[in-house]
């Protein structure tokens, strides 16, 4: 199976921060990571697939870039809605993989 | 609009089965596979397997394999997922949720069921 490991476990920002998210995979994954934020008691929600594009109706303070086994979300400007918990996942093989999620606290 | 919507709240004994539906609407169901994601209390992600609804074909993670199983419905345009031989680490929330075509982000996801195992 294809491990995913994402740094930080958690981090505090303060509202207009500039936020990155790291996710690295065991193996080459090429462009087929994806990004999830998930509020309590929600279903996670896409952002950002196949590596860098957005999904319809996030905000274009969202960003992902990276290939191959490194990979980032950035987001260029928080606001008070994005403290949540962000998860990469990897759909390049079964069985597809999540990082073990990054949490995002108001500092 | 794309609607995926699952079965209530269910509580079980160690031991027995649950079965979890998920009814879509809002775009052609034989088209997106379709997966199941669970969540225990207090922790990340799990991907549990998916099903073509198109031709009935399912993959599971090799953990899953042989106490799930996927079926799908294609006259009312629903999957369901069976868990035999409930344990107590299997109280979760349970997800489906739709795969993008190409690239399998899972971009629409029901409102989750939750599955409590406890004797």
């Amino acid at each position: 199976d294809i491990q995913m490991t994402q740094s930080p476990s958690s981090l505090s920002a303060s509202v207009g921060d500039r936020v990155t998210i790291t996710c690295r995979a065991s193996q080459s994954i090429s462009n087929y990571l994806n990004w999830y934020q998930q509020k309590p008691g929600k279903a996670p929600k896409l952002l950002i697939y196949a590596a860098s594009s957005l999904q319809s109706g996030v905000p274009s303070r969202f960003g992902g870039s990276g290939s191959g086994t490194d990979f980032t979300l950035t987001i260029s400007s928080l606001q008070p809605e994005d403290f949540a918990t962000y998860y990469c996942q990897q759909s390049y093989s079964t069985p597809q993989t999540f990082g073990q999620g990054t949490k995002l606290e108001i500092k | 609009q794309v609607q995926l919507v699952q079965s209530g709240a269910e509580v079980k004994k160690p031991g027995a089965s649950v079965q979890v539906s998920c009814k879509a609407s809002g775009y052609t169901f034989t088209g997106y596979y379709l997966h199941w994601v669970r969540q225990a209390p207090g922790q990340g992600l799990e991907w549990m397997g998916r099903i073509n609804p198109n031709s009935g074909d399912t993959n599971y993670a090799q953990k899953f394999q042989d106490r799930v199983t996927m079926t799908r419905d294609t006259s009312i345009s629903t999957v369901y997922m069976e868990v035999s031989r409930l344990r107590s680490d299997d109280t979760a929330v349970y997800y489906c949720t739709r795969g993008r075509p190409v690239s399998d982000a899972f971009d629409f996801w029901g409102q989750g069921t939750m599955v409590t195992v406890s004797s």
